[in-house]
Parts: C-alpha cells; structure tokens; sequence
C-alpha cells in the first residue's frame, strides 16, 4: 500500500523559512515523480512544484519560482519542499503526490497534507 | 497557460439521481485530463485517468469522457457517499505542471 506522510508544517511569520517533508513508503520511490500540491483552507487546490524520478525534470509555479526548492533523497524515500522568503498567501494545506511516471503523468497517490501558515 | 473551467460550481442533486460535470481547457490538452474527489478533511482521490480509464477500485457508476477542450465527469446514480467537490486536472510532459480546474461541488438536494 502506497503511504504518503507529510511533515514540517506549522505557523511562521511572514519573511521566514519552512522545511516540508513527505516520507513515502509502499512503493519504488525512485520510480516515479513526485509533487507538491497546495490547498488554502476553503479553497481549491493548486499545483507548487515537481520533480521527476532522477531529479533531471523540476518545475515551479510562477507564485513559489525563486522562493520555494523542490528536492528529493531517493536513499531515504523522502521527498522536501525548502520553502523561503514565506507570504500569508501561501498559507494552505500542502500535500505531496505521486505521480503515475517517472518523469510526468497525473497523481496517483496523495498524502494527508501538513498546514502551513504564515502569520505575525 | 493553459486555463481549466469547471461547471456548475454547485450540482444540486438527489441520491440516486445523475450527476453531469462539466471541465473546458482553453486549448486542446488531448486526453491528459484527470478527475479528482474530494470530501471534507481528506486529500484527493484519484477517479479517472486519461479523460475516460477508471483508476483502481473506482465504481463503475464513475465515467469520464471527452477530448480536446471538453470533458465530463458523469455519476449515474448517486450514491451518499458520493457527495464531495470534484477537480479536474491536466497534465502535461513538460513543464511538468498540474494545472487543476476550480471544482464542482456535489452536494445534496
């Protein structure tokens, strides 16, 4: 069974730095892309950042690019999202996906998703 | 960029009754769309898979169609546990962007 367990969240204030990770177990971590995906409270849900199986392919969002850093430990089955320089807008649920391949696809398998807010 | 619209924003619909979704693209996207369930205090569920393949363990009440720039998501006869906000999705191969619809909520009449 794939598992998809999110941590690092928490309360910030606005101008600090976050560190999430998403431990996965269940399946060939290595094998497939992985993704971050965010939903403030109440709202829909929008696409952060990805990163295909080998680290090769990484895309941000236009609202995170030269703030947030996408990264993967394919030893340790983890997934993490730096997240620097943090606004109130990016106050949301932020979820890690896997993807159905190695490099693209569609998310298969999510996790529960970690708060995150950033407040003064 | 490529925009998603769903509607309605709101269905309305009684157990057992059908339920139609609507998803347009602003340009053709193929068959790389995905449709996502959502209930209150869980993370998305994925339904459907390349406009119209079921994924794993989804009822067959759940079918999606469509090509191009118009999709749908229909629930045949709607069940309670069905009620939830549906997403839909692209994807592509590079960028690697997920670009996600605004969603249609499901809720009872």
């Amino acid at each position: 069974e794939v598992q998809l367990v999110e941590s690092g969240g928490g309360l910030v204030q606005p101008g600090r730095s976050l560190r999430l990770s998403c431990a996965a177990s269940g399946f060939t971590f290595d094998d497939y892309a992985m993704h971050w995906v965010r939903q403030p409270p109440g709202k829909g849900l929008e696409w952060v950042s990805g990163i295909s199986w080998n680290s090769g392919r990484i895309g941000y969002a236009d609202s995170v690019k030269g703030r947030f850093t996408i990264s993967r430990d394919n030893a340790r089955n983890s997934l993490f999202l730096q997240m620097n320089s943090l606004r109130p807008g990016d106050t949301a649920f932020y979820y890690c996906a896997k993807l159905s391949y190695d490099t693209s696809g569609y998310p298969t398998d999510w996790g529960q998703g970690t708060l995150v807010t950033v407040s003064s | 960029e490529i925009v998603m619209t769903q509607s309605p924003a709101t269905l309305s619909v009684s157990p057992g009754e059908r339920a139609t979704l609507s998803c347009r693209a602003s340009q053709s996207v193929s068959s790389n769309l995905a449709w996502y369930q959502q209930k209150p205090g869980q993370a998305p569920r994925l339904l459907i898979y390349g406009a119209s393949t079921r994924a794993t363990g989804i009822p067959a009440r759940f079918s999606g169609s469509g090509s191009g720039t118009e999709f749908t998501l229909t629930i045949s006869s709607l069940q309670s546990e069905d009620f939830a906000v549906y997403y839909c999705q692209i994807y592509n191969s590079w960028p690697p962007e997920l670009t996600f619809g605004g969603g249609t909520k499901v809720e009872i009449k």
